[in-house]
């Protein structure tokens, strides 16, 4: 399996432009997870699916984040307009169905710099 | 609400020497999952260990075994017969029993294993 893949890996942009990040979960897990990173916070919930329906969205910081998962092998998460405070690594996880393992596995993160 | 408390920002043992991560927790919750992941310089989450806070017995896999203390609120790893290959961020994580998969991280604890 080629586990959860993220891209873009790298994303510099400028304030106020719109990001799209990325996420395609390992196939047949049911729960897509999207974190945020940073140095002040640590690593933090925004939101999760299931079968792509949003379940939990209470860690989304502001309207300008959205997320959506319009199938079962495709999710992005949206900011927009972007801003220097929104600079951090953002990781997508994915889990089984309840009767699965109970773990999260994670993509490999996308590094975004807002200038 | 949920914490996880990672009191100690950063550790070093030496290759082959046994190390102890702290790690402690704030719920009023009796039934939960503790998980401890670890974040190499490639930046992905890795589960290393999880512990059923219902089971008494705690959780080993192979050089990593955890002391959970219940009533204390505490869940620390010990990793024993440390390699090079071990030096990374690990995080503990708490997640309520049920079917809400939020996971709470704490603020994670930089291990180097020295030569």
């Amino acid at each position: 399996d080629a586990g959860v893949i993220q891209s873009p890996r790298h994303e510099v942009t400028e304030m106020g432009q719109e990001v799209t990040l990325r996420c395609k979960p390992i196939s047949g897990h049911d729960y897509l997870f999207w974190y945020r990173q940073t140095m002040m916070r640590g690593l933090e919930l925004l939101i999760y699916f299931n079968n792509n329906v949003p379940i939990d969205d209470s860690g989304m910081p502001e309207d300008r984040f959205s997320a959506k998962m319009p199938n079962a092998s495709f999710s992005t998460l949206k900011i927009q307009p972007s801003e220097p405070r929104d600079s951090a690594v953002y990781f997508c996880a994915s889990r089984q169905r309840p009767t699965g393992p109970d773990t999260q596995y994670f993509g490999p993160g996308t590094r975004l710099t807002v200038l | 609400a949920q914490t996880v408390t990672q009191s100690q920002p950063e550790m070093s043992v030496q290759e082959a020497e046994t190390v102890t991560l702290s790690c402690t927790y704030d719920t009023s919750e009796s039934d939960y999952y503790l998980f401890w992941y670890k974040q190499p310089p490639s930046r992905q989450m890795i589960l290393v260990i999880r512990q059923e806070a219902y089971k008494q017995q705690n959780a080993t896999e192979n050089r990593f075994s955890v002391n959970f203390q219940k009533a204390a609120k505490s869940f620390s790893l010990k990793i024993s017969d440390s390699q090079l290959g071990d030096a990374a961020m690990y995080f503990c994580a708490y997640r309520l029993w049920g079917s809400n998969y939020k996971l709470t991280f704490g603020k994670g604890t930089l291990l180097t294993v020295n030569p």
